[in-house]
């Protein structure tokens, strides 16, 4: 049962447009998102969070959007630079204060092209 | 920056033999996860670890799989027979209470 799906496995941009990357979710339950960045034969790194009582959280270069009523969420790089090329997973979970399981999509793979 | 350490970074073993793999999570956090990412597919939970006890498992984390926390200070993940598809990339994270988990480099499984 998939949970959170990311329906793009792969996204090319060009060095300094924007990056948009997308990720849906099936449980209303989910309170709590992340995006992780990951590069081969590395563990995941955290990047970004949002809570279900906000709508948008930004640091720096990075922007994540939460649609509750879409149950959808986004991650805004920008201006996208050359070494943000990695696998991107968004994750979910619920009850975020109870150290419950997170949920992962399957990840986009962005490119950025110098 | 303190981070969560994993050893070995690549095992390979025989099938039907049995594997542990080591985490050091961060000393501070409270919870701790396995995970494994079988290539070229999703990162999938296996089971979370709070307070010296299994909290949370999934269905992959089945009778062959077990977690301990012998010293304080490491956190392991025994498989005891292991299977062909058992080969993946193995996880572990941590996280103190209410905020991000943190992960580990992996340990990379392949069964022969």
């Amino acid at each position: 049962d998939q949970q959170v799906k990311q329906n793009s496995p792969s996204l090319s941009v060009q060095e300094g447009r924007i990056s948009i990357l997308n990720c849906d979710y099936t449980n209303s339950m989910f309170d709590y998102f992340l995006w992780y960045k990951k590069y081969p034969a590395e563990g995941p790194t955290f990047l970004i969070s949002i809570s279900s009582i906000k709508d948008k959280n930004e640091d720096g270069r990075f922007t994540v959007f939460l649609n509750k009523s879409a149950k959808h969420l986004s991650l805004h790089i920008v201006p996208s630079q050359p070494g943000d090329s990695a696998v991107y997973f968004c994750a979910a979970s619920a009850a975020r204060n109870t150290g419950n399981q997170f949920y992962f999509g399957t990840g986009t793979s962005l490119t950025v092209i110098p | 920056e303190p981070e969560v350490t994993q050893t070995p970074s690549h095992q390979v073993t025989q099938m039907g033999q049995e594997v542990i793999l080591r985490c050091v999570p961060i000393s501070n956090h409270l919870y701790f996860y396995w995970y494994r990412q079988i290539l070229g597919q999703k990162v999938e939970f296996l089971v979370s670890f709070y307070n010296n006890e299994i909290s949370e498992k999934s269905e992959i984390f089945d009778d062959q799989f077990s977690v301990e926390r012998p010293d304080g200070s490491n956190f392991t993940l025994k498989i005891r027979s292991t299977k062909l598809e058992d080969s993946a990339m193995y996880f572990c994270a941590s996280i103190n209470r209410g905020e991000t988990q943190y992960f580990g480099p992996g340990t990379r499984l392949l069964v022969l």
